[in-house]
């Protein structure tokens, strides 16, 4: 099936340990792109990529890393620099600009 | 000012009803407008693209106004169903000729019987 896969759904982390986020597409999109969001909020980027081994920051980079090594592929990293982690996290890929998104991972850290 | 505003609400309509919203954006040079959907706990799933010329797709029908820089969304006959809360997004232009996807915070809608 085509689509996009994040793992973990659910992710528990102590303060102060670093933890990576999965996103995987077999769309074949170029781009690709984390957003973070939070109760009663909209979605905020944190990182797009618009081709292989090539990445920007978005508004809320602060904190957080990624790579793109690979098109199917685009982890993200949440560091212990991240003041706030504890967040709805969803990837997108997309082509023109449509994006479509994985279910998402909600991490907590404690 | 935000660079993309949206009521966040809830529109409390009854089924059957038609139901607007609209979502502005500051950036005059933005481009490439679209409506997303998203349902409690889940995940934002395309609805449609926003076009000068107007979208409709059954009974949705979206609008831009780049005059006035704000896109709609119509939604006519609500069902239960559509309830959900409805996220705009504009794109932006950012350095070196690309744009980067701006979303609003979302109008939610309550369909009720």
């Amino acid at each position: 099936d085509g689509g996009i896969t994040q793992s973990p759904k659910y992710l528990f982390r102590k303060e102060g340990q670093n933890v990576t986020l999965s996103c995987e597409q077999n769309l074949n999109h170029d781009a690709m792109y984390w957003y973070r969001q939070d109760p009663g909020q909209g979605l905020r980027l944190i990182y797009y990529s618009q081709i292989v081994n090539d990445f920007q920051k978005g508004d809320i980079a602060e904190g957080y890393s990624v790579s793109r090594e690979k098109k199917e592929s685009f982890p993200l990293t949440v560091t212990s620099a991240q003041k706030n982690p504890t967040a709805f996290y969803l990837c997108a890929s997309g082509r023109r600009y449509e994006q479509y998104f994985g279910p998402g991972t909600r991490l907590t850290v404690t | 000012r935000k660079e993309v505003e949206q009521d966040p609400g809830p529109f409390n309509v009854p089924e059957g009803a038609t139901v607007a919203f609209n979502c502005t954006y500051s950036n005059s040079a933005s481009q490439s407008f679209f409506w997303y959907r998203q349902d409690c706990r889940k995940e934002p799933k395309l609805l449609m693209s926003v076009y000068s010329s107007g979208n409709e797709d059954g009974r949705f029908t979206a609008q831009l106004n780049r005059a006035s820089q704000y896109i709609s969304l119509l939604i006519r006959d609500s069902k239960l169903s559509d309830s959900a809360t409805y996220l705009c997004v504009v794109n932006l232009p950012a350095s070196g000729g690309s744009y980067i996807p701006t979303f609003g915070r979302g109008t939610s809608l309550i369909v009720h019987p």
